[in-house]
């Protein structure tokens, strides 16, 4: 199994507050991802990496942000956490651009 | 945003029974298309990345093809056993060199013993 460690792995926390997600891998891979789940929506693709201080927005960055200053971990922050962000988040990484991606085993974040 | 689109959204098989499903996709500026097996309770793992037109690629019973042309991919599972009931998800780059991967919602198979 990849080295992929997300903590915490369980959240709940209220409107309002901010939230941070650590994603850290042992594999020493270039790019990771962070991705939430939602029923009926499958993955999302939030904010990606493809190096240490490079990140670009996905598809649904609104309201999130991101840092990554060391190859192993991929910082995910709620500034503000809201009822609409309450997802499965889901860390991921991979060797090259377009090579398979390998998950972490989720966060389950509440906002109340 | 791409559109991947996958079929059938669920299906029940009979164990031993033979199946496959569907992934559509955008055929412009294709780079890879993934597939990956999604079990409750776990974590996406990949089965295959297919690049080129044509490809074929096997993993025991399953097996996957890619037309890159008509933005179409399959995925066969031959003798559907209890253990590969789950979540078949596909998912490609929304163009060449792209880190961003779209997924699509996912086939869910319940194999029936």
């Amino acid at each position: 199994d990849a080295g992929i460690t997300q903590s915490p792995r369980h959240k709940v926390t209220e409107t309002g507050t901010p939230v941070t997600l650590r994603c850290h891998q042992t594999e020493n891979h270039r790019y990771m991802y962070w991705y939430r789940q939602d029923p009926g929506h499958g993955l999302r693709l939030i904010h990606y990496s493809y190096g240490v201080k490079d990140t670009d927005k996905g598809e649904v960055s609104d309201g999130y942000s991101v840092s990554r200053s060391k190859t192993e971990d991929f910082l995910l922050t709620l500034e503000s956490a809201t009822s609409s962000q309450t997802s499965v988040y889901f860390c991921a990484i991979s060797e090259g651009g377009a090579g398979e991606l390998f998950f972490g085993e989720g966060s389950r974040l509440t906002v109340l | 945003i791409l559109n991947v689109e996958q079929s059938p959204q669920s299906l029940h098989v009979q164990e031993g029974d033979s199946t496959n499903f569907t992934c559509s996709f955008p055929s412009s500026n294709f780079y890879a298309l993934h597939w990956y097996r999604w079990e409750t309770a776990k974590s996406p793992e990949a089965l295959f990345v297919m690049t080129l037109n044509g490809d074929e690629k096997k993993k025991g019973r399953i097996s996957a093809t890619l037309n890159t042309k008509e933005g179409y991919s399959y995925l066969y599972i031959k003798g559907s056993q209890p253990e590969d009931s789950a979540t078949y998800l596909c998912a490609t780059h929304s163009g060449a060199g792209s880190y961003q991967l779209t997924f699509g919602k996912g086939t869910k198979l319940s194999v029936i013993p």
